[in-house]
């Protein structure tokens, strides 16, 4: 099992444009999260998919959309960028059986806007 | 609103020494409490939990509700255990998110 995994590892976006990034999450795990990671900071709760749904949400705007599919792989989708947006984007998973399930963390997306 | 301290950016010390890597947190509910760890050019990888009381490569943690603290202790640094630690906290009342505190870059010197 590869563990979770994103794509891709890196890109390069100008202000304006809308970015999509991918997960696959672990084998097993039904329930995808997604972070954002500023330099010199810990990760920020975005969103959280489970069942294709999205469960919760955190502070960020709705620029920020996701989405998840029948085999649990998810997608963050990003638009209007702004500098701002630069940032480490990571994807954990999780077995969403019950409370307080540990998250498995891939390796990120690093987005940098120009 | 919940929340995840640690005060250090930067803790360093030499190998064999103790370690102690602080975390406080605010919350009013019952917290689920975790350390990341992520070493050099690797993913964020979770070190322990303190539902589970393991001790993990020689770090235990224990949570002080009076304190709110959930301290991450080693008796014996190793240079191995240099790497970027990261506190979280999850309201498993509000679903399954992780608020982080800002992490502690751990250096261990020879």
């Amino acid at each position: 099992d590869a563990g979770v995994t994103q794509s891709p590892t890196h890109l390069i976006k100008t202000r304006g444009q809308q970015v999509t990034l991918r997960c696959s999450p672990k084998s097993g795990h039904d329930t995808v999260s997604w972070y954002q990671q500023a330099l010199g900071q810990g990760p920020q709760f975005i969103f959280q998919y489970y069942e294709e749904e999205e469960r919760q949400r955190g502070n960020f705007p709705d620029r920020f959309s996701g989405h998840q599919f029948p085999n649990y792989s998810s997608e963050l989708n990003v638009n209007a960028l702004l500098l701002g947006d630069s940032a480490l984007y990571l994807c954990a998973s999780s077995s969403g059986t019950g409370v307080a399930d540990t998250q498995y963390f891939g390796p990120g997306t690093r987005l940098t806007v120009l | 609103a919940q929340r995840v301290t640690q005060p250090e950016k930067l803790l360093s010390v030499f190998k064999g020494a103790p370690v102690e890597l602080k975390c406080n947190y605010s919350y009013s509910g019952s917290p689920e409490l975790f350390w990341y760890v992520q070493y050099s050019r690797q993913r964020l990888q979770l070190l322990l939990r303190h539902i589970s009381r393991e001790s993990i490569k020689g770090f235990t943690a224990d949570l002080n509700k009076g304190e709110t603290s959930f301290h991450l202790k080693k008796p014996f640094a190793q240079e191995e255990d240099s790497a970027m630690y990261y506190c979280a906290l999850m309201r498993v009342e509000y679903g399954n998110k992780l608020v982080f505190g800002a992490g502690t870059i751990l250096r261990v010197k020879s």
